[in-house]
């Protein structure tokens, strides 16, 4: 199947400073990216969908200005957690699809585990 | 809302142990229904899904049924292997929509 992979695995931070993780579609081409958050012994819920060359689309309640999401190309996206706290600490997934279809299947990369302290 | 619950772990079991890893959902409509399975240190992958009542879907020995009736899509396997250790997580995606709704999973331990 098509591989996803994510970096990077882990991070820890200091609070006020900025995280990026990237996104990368391996094998094929993501026209549409998705990010999700998942806290502990919680399902995961997605936050944003992002189509290569347009803006983000974020969930309710997701502050847009918070985590920076940009899909520059059809195999790499990229959050950016800015000014993070340690409410941010979490396990970020993105997934990647060849369209938005509700047919289409979705390959999820492995997570990101950050830790703010 | 569209909502999906399923049974918490650890479920730990010995080899060749028949699994079943309970699966409800709310929702309107008829939406699809896949179970993900995730190993360590990798990322979800599609294990089965069913897209309409009755289906079922199988996969390496699993198998789950779409039953309207009773809003579930309860996994099974008859003869789990140590290599089955993973946490699975039961997702729905609404009519027309390409998002999913996951549950928090359940993590499996299979002991030789």
């Amino acid at each position: 199947g098509a591989v996803v992979s994510q970096h990077p695995s882990r991070v820890i931070c200091k609070s006020g400073t900025s995280v990026k993780i990237e996104c990368r579609s391996l094998d094929f081409q993501a026209t549409t990216m998705f990010w999700y958050r998942q806290f502990p012994k919680q399902s995961l819920m997605l936050m944003a969908t992002s189509n290569e060359g347009s803006k983000a689309t974020y969930e309710q309640g997701v502050e847009k200005d918070k985590f920076l999401i940009n899909h520059a190309s059809l195999t790499l996206s990229t959050l950016t957690v800015t000014s993070a706290h340690p409410e941010d600490s979490s396990f970020y997934i993105c997934s990647g699809g060849t369209s938005v279809s509700s047919t289409d299947t979705q390959y999820f990369g492995p997570g990101t585990r950050l830790t703010v302290l | 809302g569209n909502s999906v619950t399923q049974m918490e772990g650890p479920v730990t079991l010995s080899e060749e142990a028949f699994l079943t890893i309970n699966c409800t959902y709310t929702a309107t409509g008829y939406p699809s229904l896949f179970w993900y399975v995730q190993y360590p240190g990798e990322g979800l992958q599609l294990l089965l899904k069913a897209t309409k009542a009755d289906d079922k879907g199988s996969n390496k020995g699993f198998e789950a049924t779409y039953r309207k009736e009773t809003t579930s899509f309860h996994l099974e396997k008859g003869s789990v292997q140590v290599s089955d250790s993973a946490v699975y997580f039961c997702a729905l995606r609404p009519m027309g929509t390409y998002k999913y709704i996951f549950g928090t999973g359940t993590r499996l331990k299979v002991l030789a």
